[in-house]
């Protein structure tokens, strides 16, 4: 079992181009979520998904779209880079049942 | 607004003694608090947990104690050892299901 798979590990984009950050799991859980860790702040929720079919703004989504057609896949859109979007993206899953989030290795980003 | 705070930065510990986290939180809607630990280049990884109707969770050499009238919460770890050198973040979660994270104490134990 892979568990929570997140592609590319690393990535340069220019300013105003766009890019799909991928996230997708083979724990079979219904929750989904979208974090950035910026130095020093911590993780920041950007989206989350309680199932396929089904998203919900989390505290930092300006910037970011998502869509969830299924249950293994949760992708993360960018559509015009920002120099301020320069971040570590995890992206994590969670069974319903289950207090605790499992988490990907995170994309690295890097916008000039 | 920041719902989860933790006010310490770093902290440095020597091994084997006792290595208590704090964490605070505004926020008292949030029904559970989970500790995660995170080395460089990973992914952050579950360490344990709490419901807000308790106040311990023991597992292992780490302890949670939940103050809700404080709206309080601390990690210890006894004893201390080298691989527990690590970012340390408290995390609450929501009746909607949104998990939100505090910014982070680096802990370093100290030969």
């Amino acid at each position: 079992n892979a568990g929570v798979t997140q592609t590319p590990k690393f990535r340069i984009l220019k300013i105003g181009q766009s890019m799909t950050l991928q996230c997708t799991q083979d724990m079979n859980h219904n929750y989904m979520y979208w974090y950035r860790q910026d130095p020093g702040m911590g993780l920041k929720l950007i989206y989350y998904s309680v199932g396929a079919g089904i998203t919900d703004k989390g505290e930092v989504p300006n910037g970011y779209n998502v869509s969830r057609s299924t249950t293994e896949d949760f992708p993360l859109r960018l559509e015009l880079a920002a120099p301020s979007q320069t971040s570590v993206y995890f992206c994590a899953v969670r069974d319903v049942a289950r207090t605790e989030a499992f988490f990907g290795q995170g994309t690295r980003l890097t916008v000039v | 607004d920041q719902q989860v705070k933790q006010n310490s930065p770093s902290l440095s510990v020597q091994e084997g003694r006792i290595s208590i986290l704090n964490c605070d939180y505004t926020n008292s809607m949030f029904d559970y608090f989970l500790w995660y630990k995170k080395y460089p280049a990973e992914g952050p990884t579950f360490l344990i947990s709490i419901s807000s109707i308790k106040d311990k969770n023991e597992d292992g050499r780490f302890t949670v104690f939940l103050n809700k009238s404080a709206k309080h919460l601390s990690l210890h770890i006894v004893p201390s050892q080298p691989g527990d050198s690590a970012v340390y973040f408290c995390a609450a979660s929501l009746r909607d299901d949104k998990i939100i994270f505090g910014k982070g104490t680096r802990l370093h134990i100290l030969p």
